[in-house]
């Protein structure tokens, strides 16, 4: 089975600049998750969406970043514009529906120079 | 904010050495899981506990969860050079798959 799939894995950009950010969850997986990981910390949730609808995305700095998750497959997170502070790894996550088991994606790490 | 407080931060031991890591959580849960990340690389879920069950064990790790102290612990038995790695908890108090993770535990096992 193969797993999540996230691109690119790594980013530099510089501040002001946009940026985007592309998963593919495991095939069949309704739930998938996007959460910013800073250096030294546990990931932080910032979207999670349930097929092509948002469940939660309470957290997620709605004045700069968006995310959209067409066709309830693939999934794109933007950042637009970058602020030096999003310096840090994105990773996706899926599940089967709302199954407590994430499975994560190896993750994008971003450098806002 | 992190709702999981890891305990300790960075735990270096020997190899075939146990490691044991401390959770400590905020407000009620329908589930705590376990997951590893090795550097640079995605989280890898580990094991579940559900609210109301007190151990659950998966080969070499062993998971308690105490309720009534809002904390849980992970026991990795005869630890291996390849344990090396982050091991964060998470906790779920909605069984909606929100997760909200710790700050994590660096464990590093000595060849």
């Amino acid at each position: 089975e193969a797993g999540v799939a996230q691109s690119p894995r790594y980013k530099i950009i510089e501040k002001r600049q946009s940026v985007a950010f592309w998963c593919n969850p495991i095939s069949g997986h309704a739930t998938l998750y996007w959460y910013q990981q800073i250096l030294g910390q546990g990931p932080k949730l910032l979207i999670q969406f349930q097929n092509n609808g948002v469940v939660d995305d309470s957290q997620l700095p709605k004045d700069r970043f968006s995310a959209e998750r067409l066709k309830g497959v693939d999934s794109t997170l933007k950042i637009q514009p970058a602020k030096l502070e999003d310096s840090a790894v994105y990773l996706c996550a899926s599940s089967l529906d709302l199954t407590p088991e994430q499975f994560f994606g190896p993750g994008t790490r971003l450098t806002v120079l | 904010s992190q709702q999981g407080e890891e305990d300790p931060q960075a735990l270096s031991i020997q190899e075939g050495e146990n490691a044991t890591m401390n959770c400590s959580y905020k407000t009620s849960i329908n589930n705590l899981q376990w997951y590893r990340q090795n550097s640079g690389r995605g989280l890898v879920h580990l094991i579940l506990i559900r609210s109301n069950e007190r151990e659950k064990h998966s080969g070499r790790l062993r998971v308690t969860l105490d309720t009534s102290k809002k904390s849980s612990s992970l026991l990795i038995t005869a630890s291996r050079a390849a344990d090396t790695a982050s091991y964060f908890c998470a906790t779920d108090a909605s069984n909606t798959g929100k997760l909200i993770f710790g700050q994590g535990t660096t464990l590093q096992v000595k060849p």
